[in-house]
C-alpha cells in the first residue's frame, strides 16, 4: 500500500496565483518525519522542509507555507503568489521511526507544477 | 567541496554490461541510500547502508549489489544491466532522523 498520495499529478496556473500541492500518507508510527523536495527541471532534489509528528504548528517561508494536520494524514504545500521559477516537480516524503530500512524515505508520487506567465 | 557527490553523471551502457554507480559523501554521515526514479512511479529505495560493512535491501533491490567499505563511498553495481534499469539514480546520506540529502543523480541509459 502506498504511504505518501499526491494525488494532484500536474498542475498549470497562471503567475501570481496561489497553488496548494496536497499529501496524505499512512503511517502506524507514533513517530515519524515529513517532508517536501523540489525537483527543478535541472533534475536535482533540494530539500524544503521536515516536520515531526509532535510538531503540527504550521511554517511560512517566504511566499511558502505547509499545514500539518495529524487529523486527516495530510502535509499540504503552498505556494502563494507563485513565479515561474516554481516550476518542479514536488515530492513529498514520509520517514518512519519503526521503519525496518532506517529512516529511508517513502516518496509520493510527485506533483509537477507548472508556472506560466 | 563538502557535499554529497555523484558519478558519472551520464552513463550510456548495453544490456548485459556491468556499471557501477558511484556516491561520496563528506559530511561522515552513517547512513546512505540509493533511490531509483522513474516516471509514474516517484522514488523508490534500492538498497541502504547504516554503515561501513552492514548494508541492506530496500523495496526494490534485484539486480543491484551495494558495497561500503568506508563510510564516505557507497558504490551501487548492476551486475548486468538490462532495459528495465535505464533510470535515474539518486544516492543520499543522513544521520538518521535527521533530513536526507541527495546527490545531483545519475542518468543511466541501457540500450
Amino acid at each position: 500500500a502506498q504511504k505518501v498520495t499526491q494525488a494532484q499529478t500536474e498542475i498549470s496556473v497562471v503567475e501570481k496565483e496561489d497553488v496548494t500541492l496536497d499529501c496524505v500518507y499512512e503511517t502506524r508510527d507514533t513517530t515519524y518525519y515529513l517532508f517536501w523536495y523540489k525537483q527543478p527541471p535541472s533534475g536535482e532534489l533540494v530539500f524544503l522542509i521536515r516536520r515531526n509528528s509532535f510538531d503540527e504548528q504550521n511554517e511560512i517561508s517566504g511566499r511558502y507555507s505547509w499545514n500539518f494536520q495529524k487529523s486527516t494524514s495530510s502535509f499540504n504545500f503552498t505556494i502563494t503568489a507563485s513565479q515561474v521559477v516554481d516550476s518542479a516537480v514536488y515530492f513529498c516524503a514520509l520517514s518512519e521511526e519503526r521503519s525496518n530500512s532506517g529512516y529511508a524515505l517513502n516518496f509520493g508520487k510527485g506533483t509537477s507544477l507548472l508556472v506560466t506567465p | 567541496d563538502a557535499g554529497i557527490t555523484q558519478s558519472p553523471r551520464y552513463k550510456i551502457t548495453e544490456t548485459g554490461r556491468q556499471v557501477t554507480l558511484m556516491c561520496h559523501q563528506t559530511w561522515s554521515h552513517s547512513y546512505m541510500f540509493w533511490y531509483r526514479q522513474d516516471l509514474g512511479h516517484g522514488l523508490r529505495l534500492i538498497y541502504y547502508s547504516a554503515a561501513a560493512d552492514i548494508t541492506d535491501k530496500g523495496e526494490v533491490p534485484d539486480g543491484y549489489v551495494v558495497s561500503r567499505s568506508k563510510t564516505e563511498n557507497f558504490p551501487l553495481t548492476l551486475e548486468s544491466a538490462t532495459r528495465s534499469q535505464t533510470s535515474v539514480y539518486f544516492c543520499a546520506s543522513n544521520n538518521p532522523p535527521k533530513t536526507q540529502y541527495f546527490g545531483p543523480g545519475t542518468r543511466l541509459l541501457v540500450l
